[in-house]
């Protein structure tokens, strides 16, 4: 039982568009969502979250947008740079109840074409 | 701020050795520490949580036996692969975080390889 999908396994975009990376959850219990960055042979790391409370976050260049009537989460980054360039993980956690623990979705590889 | 640095980076022993990986939260107190297991191209799979002082609360379908968690410290967490066999080969990464509604942060990871 997938409780966090990311149903786009790859995704190119051109230096200086918007990169949009989508993720939906299942789990109406989740209250906490993030995403996390990866390069190969590292381990993630952080760039943004929301609570459920809020529908946007924003952070620099990042963006993240939640529809909790959907149960679905967005990554928006702009303008894109090739530094971008990584796998992307959304994370979807309940603080509440769930004791914070963290469940990722599949990933999604940006690639940021000069 | 919110390193956390994990060792070694890279480990390749004999099938039945033993392997612990150490993870450290090097700028904060760590109350909660987690171990993930990754597969090639796959997502990050949690295999346990530890909170310091307390023993472990690990996943269905883990064996707590075979993946001896100690967390005796506010900054480190110690993951000990026993009897590692070939297919305990992966790469395992562990994370840690301050309060609960804080994100979690993660070590580089520790490619196992089990010959």
């Amino acid at each position: 039982d997938q409780q966090v999908k990311q149903n786009s396994p790859s995704l190119s975009v051109q230096e200086g568009r918007i990169s949009i990376l989508n993720c939906d959850y299942t789990n109406s219990m989740f209250d906490y969502f993030l995403w996390y960055k990866k390069y190969p042979a590292e381990g993630p790391t952080f760039l943004i979250s929301i609570s459920s409370i809020k529908d946007k976050n924003e952070d620099g260049r990042f963006t993240v947008f939640l529809n909790k009537s959907a149960k679905h989460l967005s990554l928006h980054i702009v303008p894109s740079q090739p530094g971008d360039s990584a796998v992307y993980f959304c994370a979807a956690s309940g603080v509440r109840n769930q004791g914070g623990k963290l469940i990722f979705g599949q990933g999604t590889e940006l690639s940021v074409k000069p | 701020g919110a390193v956390v640095s994990q060792h070694p980076s890279r480990v390749i022993c004999k099938s039945g050795t033993s392997v612990k990986i150490e993870c450290r939260s090097l700028d904060f107190q760590a109350t909660t520490m987690f171990w993930y297991r990754q597969f090639p191209k796959q997502s990050l799979m949690l295999m346990a949580t530890s909170n310091e002082g307390s023993k472990a609360t690990y996943e269905q379908g883990v064996e707590k036996d075979k993946f001896l968690i100690n967390h005796a410290s506010l900054t480190l967490s110690t993951l000990t692969v026993t009897s590692a066999h070939p297919e305990d080969s992966s790469f395992y990464i562990c994370s840690a975080r301050d309060q609960i509604d804080q994100p979690q942060h993660f070590g580089d990871g520790t490619r196992l390889s089990i010959l």
